[in-house]
């Protein structure tokens, strides 16, 4: 799997648009991005994936660069909710396993 | 509420015991997955059954052991609990088909505490 490399923590005024990067430079042509976030000892959760065309969810869109290396995670307008850790995982759409990194810890602040 | 349940919450035991962790899938998946998150080790991947068969192995320990039951369920075991073993587990389940994407959903995890 590729390797992912996010900022250790960012912050984030509430209401306004978070924007989360991250760099994935050897990412392979059947891999795909994830992300998920753990808000403090939850169980992770799954937030949106994207090969090459930008999505969008009712959580967030994704924005993956044209030569794929590297990615961005918005959310549009952050809530002290959103207060959690991100983790940007590359991975074949079927691998068994999804290897968290550190990830990246967001506080939203009011 | 991703549809994955786990119990129990919360376990505390001693050294040397063992314990069994449930899992129950989303309705319609067919892969269970068990990851490990200790606080100096982040979230590590224990083990995938498909189906009632195991299909991919982690990190597990020679003392951890699992299985997934006909009805889908899954239990992981940990037997000879050391200290080190004390961390939060999670099960994850998704549907299980290849070739295409496959996410993994999680649930809210076991607590594990071993004094």
């Amino acid at each position: 799997d590729a390797k992912t490399t996010q900022p250790t923590s960012m912050d984030c005024a509430e209401g306004r648009a978070a924007n989360l990067p991250c760099n994935h430079s050897t990412i392979s042509g059947n891999e795909y991005v994830y992300w998920y976030r753990q808000i403090h000892s939850q169980g992770p959760q799954y937030i949106i994936h994207g090969l090459k065309n930008n999505e969008t969810n009712e959580m967030a869109s994704l924005i993956i660069t044209e030569d794929r290396k590297s990615s961005t995670l918005i959310l549009p307008h952050a809530t002290l909710r959103d207060t959690a850790v991100y983790y940007c995982i590359v991975r074949v759409g079927n691998d068994y396993k999804l290897s968290f990194g550190a990830g990246t810890t967001v506080t939203v602040r009011a | 509420d991703s549809g994955v349940t786990q119990t129990p919450k919360h376990l505390i035991t001693a050294t040397g015991q063992r314990v069994t962790l449930r899992c129950s899938p989303r309705s319609g998946d067919l892969s269970v997955y068990w990851y490990q998150q200790s606080l100096d080790q982040g979230l590590q991947f224990l083990i995938q059954y498909y189906n009632g068969e195991e299909r991919a192995k982690g990190n597990i320990l020679e003392r951890f052991s699992a299985q997934q039951f006909p009805d889908l369920h899954s239990e992981l075991n940990l037997s000879s609990l050391e200290l080190g073993d004390s961390a939060l587990y999670f099960c994850a389940s998704s549907v299980g088909h290849s070739g295409s994407t496959d996410t993994q959903y999680f649930g809210p995890g076991t607590r594990l505490t071993v004094l």
